[in-house]
């Protein structure tokens, strides 16, 4: 069964550094797709970025990049100019084309401080 | 608006007590599921829902019933809860357009169980 794994349960930034959110994950399909959410205190999930298996490039929204290292099976957040209002959980998913359902990780409580 | 609902939002019942938590959705999707979040463990599917009248389980559907009557509503029951479902409920919902179709999730029901 599709594993994803967060090995980072809280994490510190200062304000306007960047910070990066590992995740790992284990498939044997070839297509597949990893998300990144966030959770606010509030507790709604918030889609973030998408990165596709065969996508040759890193994902990119704004201030969110995918580090897709697909050979380790990894698909780390990067925060650039991390903002106050970036403290929140954060969680890694996967879902497999030939599967319906969507797999998520334990999740990493990031905490930006001014 | 594109939206997912759920109500109620806060709910704290007794043993033994059926419930529903409804969920519906405007935005035409045929994918629906429910996950319940729980510290430590991220999200975890109980159920799935690829078309009316098209239901099946995901990783924890021990102790809870679905339907699909209607392509917007995915009600989730509890026949007779019991502490251990004490959680974070959330209802998503998301278009077949291949791998790249993010999840819509619901605000949330925080479900106690006494």
């Amino acid at each position: 069964a599709q594993k994803i794994t967060q090995t980072q349960p809280g994490m510190f930034v200062q304000e306007k550094e960047a910070v990066t959110l590992d995740c790992t994950y284990d498939t044997s399909d070839q297509s597949y797709g990893l998300f990144w959410y966030k959770q606010p205190s509030s507790g709604e999930m918030i889609f973030l970025i998408y990165q596709g298996s065969y996508d040759e490039q890193n994902a990119t929204e704004g201030r969110y990049s995918l580090n897709f290292q697909k050979a380790r099976k990894s698909a780390n957040l990067v925060i650039s100019a991390s903002q106050l209002g970036d403290s929140a959980m954060y969680f890694c998913a996967m879902r497999e084309v030939n599967n319906n359902d969507m797999r998520f990780g334990a999740g990493t409580r990031l905490t930006v401080k001014p | 608006e594109a939206q997912v609902t759920q109500n109620p939002r806060y709910l704290i019942t007794v043993t033994g007590k059926k419930l529903t938590v409804t969920c519906s959705q405007n935005m035409n999707h045929e994918y629906m599921s429910w996950y319940r979040q729980d510290p430590g463990l991220g999200l975890r599917q109980i159920y799935y829902s690829m078309n009316v009248e098209v239901t099946d389980k995901g990783d924890v559907p021990e102790g809870y019933k679905v339907s699909r009557k209607e392509k917007r509503n995915f009600p989730l029951i509890l026949e007779s809860p019991s502490p251990n479902q004490t959680s974070l409920y959330f209802c998503a919902s998301s278009s077949r357009q291949g791998l790249i179709y993010e999840q819509y999730f619901g605000p949330g029901t925080r479900l106690t169980v006494t």
